[in-house]
């Protein structure tokens, strides 16, 4: 049961654009989320996270959005630049109690020059 | 300074062998964790320790055998390993707050390969 879920596997955007990455997820529960970036052969780097009181976060290129209702964040990273290309994993978990973290699948980001 | 290390970088082992694999942090952190990830899988939690003490244990085969000595190290005893536990070994720590862990920070993994 795959309780976090990200359904594109790969995205390629062009050098200066805009890259939304989209992540889903089933359980209710979950009121703290975060977004990882992942180098090959490397451990995830945290990017920006956010908690379920908010909406929206901000940290420099990077904005997380969360709509509860729908059970859907998403990443946009604005401009894009090469440097981005990477393996992105949405994770979710709960505040309460140690963070017992689950990942989604994650997706392939590829910024063309 | 959000550093985690983690040595070996790349091991080998026969299924006979017993290895270790460590990792240290010196941010303060009193939560430790170990992760397994798969090739094009997402991590997934294998053991939690807090305030140097188990947490949870994810039902991990007893072959993995996690050690706090202190709050800065956490190790993962390997024996008996079978060549399906081949993966990246994530090591993360992260800070205590009000209401629980913070976030999690990673080490760049050991690459383990059991032949």
């Amino acid at each position: 049961d795959q309780q976090v879920k990200q359904n594109s596997p790969s995205l390629s955007v062009q050098e200066g654009r805009i890259s939304i990455l989209n992540c889903d997820y089933t359980n209710s529960m979950f009121d703290y989320f975060l977004w990882y970036k992942k180098y090959p052969a490397e451990g995830p780097t945290f990017l920006i996270s956010i908690s379920s009181i908010k909406d929206k976060n901000e940290d420099g290129r990077f904005t997380v959005f969360l709509n509860k209702s729908a059970k859907h964040l998403s990443l946009h990273i604005v401009p894009s630049q090469p440097g981005d290309s990477a393996v992105y994993f949405c994770a979710a978990g709960t505040l309460g109690g140690y963070q017992k973290v689950t990942f989604g699948t994650g997706t392939k980001l590829q910024v063309i020059p | 300074d959000t550093e985690v290390t983690q040595t070996p970088k790349h091991l080998v082992m026969g299924m006979t062998n017993k290895k270790s694999l460590k990792c240290e942090q010196h941010m303060g952190h009193r939560a430790m964790y170990w992760y397994k990830q798969k090739a094009k899988k997402p991590p997934e939690l294998m053991f939690v320790y807090s305030y140097e003490k188990l947490s949870i244990n994810e039902s991990v085969p007893s072959r993995f055998s996690p050690e706090c000595p202190n709050s800065s190290l956490l190790n993962l005893h390997l024996h008996a390993l079978q060549p399906e536990d081949s993966a990246l070994y994530l090591c993360a720590s992260s800070g205590m707050i009000a209401g629980g862990a913070d976030t999690q920070y990673f080490g760049p993994g050991t690459r383990l390969t059991v032949l």
